[in-house]
């Protein structure tokens, strides 16, 4: 039973232009609500992070977005640039632990 | 200071052997956890420890999958009777306390292959 589903699988961005990536999940007693970026042969490393009482946050290019009645949240990633390309997982808390959907793999063409 | 530490990078191992895999966390950080990452997809839980004792091993897959973490530092997870499906990466990470806290720090993981 997949806890949070993620989608697109890959996505392929010009430079400069908007990459949006979404997630979905189930469990309404999750209570945050974070985004990991991973380079190849690199643990995931944290990116921004949400908690439910918030409805957008905002670091530098990176926005996460917030629906709770829609148990939906999306990560933008405005100008985007080469060096954004990566894999980007969303995840969920429960208990004391982060479920992981099953990620995006972002090319941000030059 | 320096991140989470994961030895070896790489393991190659026959199916039915053993192989123990290291974890040294951040020091200070009293949350240790185990992820398995298969090709193409996301960290999968297996283990959280909160200083010595295991607080949490419903991810691990069986019982020839066990994780120890003594002193409450250094982790090592153990496979016994290797299969070829226990081929990934496995991932550490440590926090100063459990999320969302304290975040989710990751070592560079081991890439365990069963041959």
């Amino acid at each position: 039973q997949q806890q949070v589903k993620q989608s697109p699988q890959s996505l392929i961005v010009q430079k400069g232009g908007i990459s949006i990536i979404n997630c979905a999940y189930e469990n309404t007693a999750f209570d945050y609500f974070p985004w990991y970026q991973q380079f190849p042969g690199k643990g995931p490393a944290l990116l921004i992070a949400i908690r439910p009482d918030v409805s957008e946050k905002k670091e530098g290019r990176f926005t996460i977005s917030f629906n709770k009645s829609a148990k939906q949240f999306s990560l933008h990633i405005m100008d985007s640039q080469p060096g954004d390309s990566a894999t980007y997982f969303c995840a969920v808390r429960g208990g004391n632990m982060l479920t992981f959907g099953g990620g995006t793999r972002l090319m941000v063409k030059p | 200071g320096a991140g989470v530490s994961q030895t070896p990078s790489n393991k190659v191992t026959e199916k039915g052997k053993y192989v123990e895999l290291r974890c040294d966390p951040i020091s200070g950080h009293t949350a240790l956890y185990w992820y398995r990452q298969s090709l193409g997809q996301g960290p999968e839980f297996l283990i959280y420890f909160q200083g010595t004792g295991a607080a949490d091993d419903s991810g691990l897959p069986n019982d020839r999958f066990f994780a120890v973490r003594p002193e409450g530092s250094v982790s090592t997870l153990k496979i016994q009777r290797t299969e070829r499906g226990d081929s990934a990466v496995y991932l550490c990470a440590s926090s100063l306390d459990p999320p969302p806290n304290s975040p989710l720090h990751f070592g560079n993981g081991t890439r365990l292959t069963v041959t």
